[in-house]
């Protein structure tokens, strides 16, 4: 069975500095990989995607994320924090569930960007 | 533009009434889903389909309806036997079926609130 655990629920931190959220997963295969990030009221949008291409992953926004295979990590990075990146962000990984492709998502971690 | 649109934004209902949410792409998609988000959760899938006429259940689909007579159109129905409808709702797609090509594309979202 597949699953996704975001280790911290909420993350803060001031603007300008580093960003690193944490998400692990466990996969009977090599799985892809994703982050979705969620505005309030709005729906997701994926920042980056990991397909066994490079471990290092670069996205949208300065975002970028590495893959650890011993670890069974996929965390998130990004050098300085910037106001608009408050938001949801979700860990997910994609796997054959029952003859489908099927998402599995992490439960979010919540970034608040202080001034 | 390409995308996905859900209506209505905002949704209020009454105990024991069904209500369908819209959910339309003219990204000439396959794939559609629709997904249940409740606070501090992940997304939990509902009902998916791969091809026009067909769908299947997800994990949550008890209470749910679906029908994909288009491409382009996948309606969801709650029902009032859903017991706990308030939530957030998100419709997403994927351009096919295979494992290249599982990054989904979400909608905005529709709020539900059962008064």
């Amino acid at each position: 069975a597949q699953s996704v655990t975001q280790l911290d629920s909420h993350v803060s931190v001031s603007e300008g500095t580093p960003v690193l959220l944490r998400c692990n997963y466990s996969s009977s295969y090599s799985p892809s990989l994703f982050w979705y990030v969620q505005h309030p009221n709005k729906g997701l949008q994926l920042l980056l995607k990991y397909t066994s291409a490079a471990t290092l992953v670069k996205g949208i926004n300065g975002f970028e994320a590495e893959f650890k295979k011993s670890e069974t990590s996929f965390h998130l990075t990004k050098p300085s924090a910037h106001m608009s990146d408050a938001a949801e962000y979700f860990c997910v990984v994609s796997s054959l569930k029952g003859g489908r492709r099927a998402l599995t998502f992490g439960s979010g971690t919540r970034l608040q960007v202080q001034p | 533009d390409g995308g996905i649109t859900q209506s209505p934004k905002y949704l209020f209902r009454k105990e024991g009434q069904n209500v369908t949410l819209s959910c339309e792409q003219n990204l000439n998609h396959d794939a559609m889903y629709w997904y249940r988000q409740d606070p501090g959760q992940g997304l939990r899938l509902i009902y998916y389909s791969q091809i026009v006429n067909d769908f299947q259940k997800g994990d949550i689909a008890e209470g749910y309806s679906v029908s994909r007579e288009k491409k382009e159109s996948f309606p969801l129905t709650v029902t009032s036997a859903q017991k706990n409808p308030t939530a957030f709702y998100l419709c997403a797609s994927r351009p096919g079926t295979s494992a290249i090509t599982d990054t989904q594309y979400f909608g905005p979202g529709t709020r539900l609130t059962v008064l």
